[in-house]
């Protein structure tokens, strides 16, 4: 089946600094990516929808300056947290639609901020 | 606007007993339905799948079947095995290109030799 990974898996950073994660749809090409932030033994809760070549679709309450989103191909898009702060520190999963419509998730990125 | 209520966990069964996990639905188009699982440390995998009503999803001997006239979609299984201990997610998407998923919020299920 479709694989979608994620990288880096677990990162820790420090009160402040920006983090990048990436979203690879490895064997298809994802017209539309989805990013997911999962609190603890919660449910997924849509951030946005990322459109490869155009700006990504925010999520009513998530901040867009903060959680900067970019589909620069059809395979990567990319999440950057701005400025993170410990209240930041979650599950964030990404996923990608095949041309059937049918959608993968990646393994999820836990980020940590101090 | 849609939504997905599951049944609040977690659900505790010894090895061998019977299963469900309730899950019912609003939506204001003709939604297809999803059940996805997330074992310990990973990420959700799908796991089955109902596209029209009266549609049965199975796989790994789990079973929902998709009830229009109740709006909902029980995943069920005859007999559970310890690998089974996960969280299950039941989904919702309106059928239009490119839109999201919309999860209830997960029921996590214990299984015990």
């Amino acid at each position: 089946g479709a694989v979608v990974s994620q990288h880096p898996s677990w990162v820790i950073c420090k009160s402040g600094t920006s983090v990048k994660i990436e979203c690879r749809s490895l064997d298809f090409q994802a017209t539309t990516m989805f990013w997911y932030r999962q609190f603890p033994k919660q449910s997924l809760m849509l951030m946005a929808t990322s459109n490869e070549g155009s700006k990504a679709t925010y999520e009513q309450g998530v901040e867009k300056d903060k959680f900067l989103i970019n589909h620069a191909s059809l395979t990567l898009s990319t999440l950057t947290v701005t400025s993170a702060h410990p209240e930041d520190s979650s599950f964030y999963i990404c996923s990608a639609n095949d041309d059937t419509d049918t959608q993968y998730f990646g393994p999820g990125t836990r980020l940590t901020v101090l | 606007g849609d939504s997905v209520t599951q049944m609040e966990g977690p659900v505790t069964l010894s090895e061998e007993a019977f299963l469900t996990i309730n899950c019912t639905y609003t939506a204001t188009g003709y939604p297809s339905l999803f059940w996805y699982v997330q074992y310990p440390g990973e990420g959700l995998q799908l796991l089955l799948k109902a596209t029209k009503a009266d549609d049965k999803g199975s796989n790994k001997g789990f079973e929902a079947t998709y009830r229009k006239e109740t709006t909902s979609f029980h995943l069920e299984k005859g007999s559970v095995q310890v690998s089974d201990s996960a969280v299950y997610f039941c989904a919702l998407i309106v059928n239009q290109a490119g839109t999201a998923l919309i999860f209830g919020k997960g029921t996590t299920l214990s299984v015990s030799s």
